[in-house]
């Protein structure tokens, strides 16, 4: 099984500063038939479901501010917010879908 | 608008059993491998099990596997959760997820349910 470790568990980063939250994964879920990285980055709010951001290690989603990126390959994973807004203040995971058991890391909250 | 909404939930004893359901609108349900995924109180996402389009391809995780059962009616758009052999460990919101088509990155997701198992 693939296990996701991020770090830091949390942090605290000032309005319109950067916030660097960081993944690693136990092996490879680099893809090599594809080049693809098969990692995705969530954002969950609280009482809240998560909500995809970005897939494929740097892809954004649909209507995820540019601000946002991903970035990374094989097993170490970065996912960046730049600019930070109060609206961002949320827990953030990784998880791979390379192969099942599919595996979320423990999350980063981070805080303004 | 494309949405999952779970129901089912609830409070039960250690040993009981429960049945999820999570149904499916605003898209083609019978295209989509489904997930549920879940999340004890204060605690991190865990994926919990996966069907293919067909119903006919079913994966757990090793902490449910033999207790829990995913199925999927696809004429009637609802995926679904049999839960048997509940333990306290089992206490989490669960949530039913859309991937996006052929990736297992999650687009889509439910409210969640609550599943409660208590004395």
């Amino acid at each position: 099984d693939i296990v996701m470790t991020q770090s830091p568990d949390s942090l605290a980063v000032s309005l319109g500063e950067r916030a660097t939250i960081n993944c690693k994964s136990s092996q490879s879920v680099l893809y090599s038939s594809n080049n693809k990285n098969y990692l995705a980055w969530y954002q969950q709010k609280p009482g809240q479901f998560p909500k995809l951001l970005i897939y494929w290690a740097s892809t954004r989603e649909s209507g995820v501010p540019d601000r946002f990126s991903g970035s990374g390959s094989g097993t170490d994973f970065t996912l960046t917010i730049s600019g930070l807004q109060a609206e961002d203040v949320a827990v953030y995971y990784c998880q791979q879908y390379y192969s099942t058991p599919y595996s979320f890391g423990q999350g980063t909250k981070l805080e303004i | 608008e494309v949405q999952v909404a779970e129901s089912g939930g609830g409070l039960v004893q250690p040993g009981w059993s429960l049945r999820l359901s999570c149904a499916a609108s605003g898209f083609t349900f019978s295209n989509y491998w489904m997930h549920w995924v879940r999340q004890a109180p204060g605690k991190g996402l865990v994926w919990v099990s996966r069907i293919n389009s067909d119903g006919s391809s079913t994966d757990y995780a090793d902490s449910v596997k033999g207790r829990f059962t995913i199925s999927r009616d696809n004429a009637k758009n609802t995926l679904y959760l049999q839960m048997n052999s509940l333990r306290a460990e089992d206490t989490a919101v669960y949530y039913c997820a859309r991937p996006i088509l052929g990736l297992s990155a999650f687009d889509i997701w439910g409210q969640g349910t609550m599943v409660t198992v208590s004395s």
